[in-house]
């Protein structure tokens, strides 16, 4: 079945030290966003890649990297940088840079915890 | 630029109550229109779209209409059950070039039996 799959499900590190978390689809879609949501809260968009070699930062980019080099995976490192990591990471997919009629695809999220 | 307005939560109803979440949006044209709901620890789900003014969106017994004139498309559904308690978040894809979807803030749903 075809699908987003993020991993792993709960990961921690310690302060200072870098993470990446994995973003996989087999959905052939073009479109991939990381979002992050806190305890209570919405989601807040930190980077999104219409295309291969092609990315645009989102509202809270500062502290956070990515790369696209694959169609079907969408990296994102919390590197040292961001003050304030613990969180759950939500990675989403959509069939074209027009989410118009689509919508997107979400994988089922990494809780980070930083100590 | 675009926006959603959730109503803000929690919600809590007793088993088999009617219920609505009220969302409106402000966007240029003719946004689609989307709601999502996210159980404990999971990721969010697409439960219902809509794509054109008047559209009804339903699954699962829940239904949304999109009404152009009052800007809105509240959820709503008949009689719910306890395994419906999830935060339910409005979406809309704006129709102003490639721009990620703009959420509500989402509305935290409780059902007690």
């Amino acid at each position: 079945d075809g699908g987003i799959t993020q991993s792993p499900k709960y990961l921690f590190r310690k302060e200072g030290q870098n993470v990446t978390l994995s973003c996989e689809q087999n959905l052939n879609h073009d479109a991939m966003y990381w979002y992050r949501q806190d305890p209570g809260q919405g989601l807040r968009l930190i980077y999104y890649s219409h295309i291969v070699n092609d990315f645009q930062k989102g509202d809270i980019a500062e502290g956070y990297s990515v790369s696209r080099e694959k169609k079907e995976s969408f990296p994102l490192t919390v590197t040292s940088a961001q003050k304030n990591p613990t969180a759950f990471y939500l990675c989403a997919s959509s069939p074209a840079a027009s989410t118009a009629g689509y919508g997107y695809t979400f994988g089922s999220g990494t809780r980070l915890t930083v100590v | 630029g675009d926006s959603v307005t959730q109503m803000e939560g929690p919600v809590t109803l007793s088993e088999e109550a009617f219920l609505t979440i009220n969302c409106t949006y402000t966007a240029t044209g003719y946004p689609s229109l989307f709601w999502y709901v996210q159980y404990p620890g999971e990721g969010l789900q697409l439960l219902l779209k809509a794509t054109k003014a008047d559209d009804k969106g339903s699954n699962k017994g829940f239904e949304a209409t999109y009404r152009k004139e009052t800007t809105s498309f509240h959820l709503e559904k008949g009689s719910v059950q306890v395994s419906d308690s999830a935060v339910y978040f409005c979406a809309l894809s704006g129709i102003s070039g490639n721009t990620p979807l703009v959420f509500g803030k989402g509305t935290r749903l409780s059902v007690i039996a």
